[in-house]
């Protein structure tokens, strides 16, 4: 069972390229979820999906678009990349309901020179 | 918005010694999550907390939710290198179908 599957592992982008980063779940979960993570900083949600056809803003949506493909698919895009979205970016997928775990993805490590 | 605080940001400890850290809310949480993330790894889950004064054990493990709801423990017993890594609080309480994180604390074990 693959649960979520996050595409590519890694990549590095030059200042003002655009890049889409994937994710899939096969768990049929109705939420699915993007976050980054910085240093000393935590997990933070940049846009989250409560169910197919649905998206919304998280903590820092500035300069990411998202795009809820089907229920299995949800992808993150920078349109114009800056090096301050160099960071580690989860995508996790969940059951709907307050009470279910996350589900994460092993990451997308990106820099940005 | 809710906002989840979480103390220490990192200790290290000697192998056999206990480990505590702290997530607090100045608002009333519906639930509580708790994470553990290996380095180089992504966050996994351990448990969840709903009720007020709600211990849970699991091994050496043990997580308490406060009697109002507003903060919440992870205590290991007699730390071993495997419990290396960054544990995370969570909360859904900011929205329904969101899930906000503290900052987490990294654990650092000493053989």
């Amino acid at each position: 069972n693959a649960g979520v599957t996050q595409t590519p592992k890694f990549q590095v982008l030059k200042t003002g390229q655009s890049m889409t980063l994937q994710c899939a779940q096969d768990m049929n979960h109705n939420s699915m979820y993007w976050y980054r993570q910085d240093p000393g900083m935590g997990l933070r949600l940049i846009y989250y999906s409560a169910s197919e056809g649905t998206t919304d803003k998280g903590e820092v949506p500035n300069g990411y678009n998202v795009s809820r493909l089907n229920k299995r698919e949800f992808s993150l895009r920078l349109e114009s990349a800056a090096p301050s979205q160099t960071s580690v970016y989860f995508c996790a997928s969940r059951e709907q309901g307050a009470a279910e775990p996350q589900h994460f993805g092993d990451g997308t490590r990106l820099s940005i020179l | 918005g809710q906002q989840v605080m979480q103390i220490p940001q990192y200790q290290h400890v000697q192998e056999g010694e206990d480990f505590t850290t702290y997530c607090n809310s100045s608002t009333t949480l519906s639930n509580i999550q708790w994470y553990k993330q290996r380095p180089g790894g992504h966050p996994v889950f351990l448990i969840q907390l709903v009720k007020s004064g709600e211990v849970k054990k699991q091994k050496r493990l043990t997580f308490q939710f406060g009697e109002a709801k507003k903060n919440s423990s992870l205590h290991i017993t007699a730390t071993q290198t495997t419990d290396v890594g960054t544990y995370f609080c969570a909360s859904s309480s900011g929205g329904y179908n969101k899930l906000i994180f503290g900052a987490g604390t990294r654990l650092a074990v000493h053989p």
